[in-house]
């Protein structure tokens, strides 16, 4: 049982493109998050949501929207990708805000070309 | 801004010696920390955690040291493995803050 799971695990796009990684996870954690990491892993949160209401934006520019259409899956989108979108993108889900370990997914490897 | 670091990028320890991978930290508000390990290929994986009202915390293995005052954080590793063998995070979490600062990792290499 994979507790957080995000697809696809690869991507591969143009410049340009649209596109959009998904997360679920079946802890009945209530909240989410999406963290970028970089090609010297480091690990920088995007996004914060707590029972399908965002409450953390860390001035990600607005190309990137999330969207949680339940409190058990987030899902990126992507608009006009740009080279240095390249990285993993990371899902992770807690439960309760603050304070407690995050459980992450495998992560996606997004490549710009 | 805040930030939570490494003293060390790279860590190489034999195999059955102790690791010890520190991890220095600003925010003196942050009341909740985490050591993660991450392994080739896969997301960060949750090792142990302490509190701030805590200054050391036993698992497996594993101990983790907090000391309020220089604001450090350590991690120490028993009797290190081949398959410890990963990058290493710490990670601060301050109040009901939803979100955790991550530091910039330790990667540690077991020879045997």
């Amino acid at each position: 049982d994979t507790a957080v799971s995000q697809t696809p695990k690869y991507l591969v796009t143009q410049m340009g493109n649209d596109k959009s990684i998904k997360c679920e996870q079946n802890l009945g954690h209530d909240t989410m998050y999406w963290y970028k990491q970089d090609s010297k892993k480091f690990l920088k949160i995007m996004f914060s949501y707590n029972n399908k209401e965002l409450i953390i934006n860390e001035t990600v520019p607005n190309r990137f929207s999330p969207k949680s259409p339940d409190k058990a899956h987030l899902n990126l989108h992507i608009n006009s990708l740009e080279l240095g979108d390249s990285a993993v993108y990371f899902c992770a889900s807690s439960r309760g805000q603050g304070g407690r370990e995050a459980f992450f997914g495998q992560g996606t490897r997004l490549t710009v070309v | 801004g805040e930030s939570v670091g490494l003293h060390l990028p790279t860590l190489s320890v034999q195999e059955g010696d102790n690791s010890i991978i520190n991890c220095a930290y600003s925010n003196s508000a942050s009341d909740y920390f985490i050591w993660y390990k991450q392994e080739s290929g896969k997301g960060p994986q949750f090792i142990i955690d302490i509190r701030s009202n805590m200054d050391k915390r036993q698992g497996q293995r594993v101990t983790v040291l907090l000391n309020k005052t220089v604001k450090h954080l350590s991690l120490q590793i028993a009797a290190t493995q081949p398959g410890d063998s990963a990058v290493y995070f710490c990670a601060e979490n301050t109040g009901t803050a939803s979100k955790l600062t991550f530091g910039t990792g330790t990667r540690l290499q077991v020879t045997l």
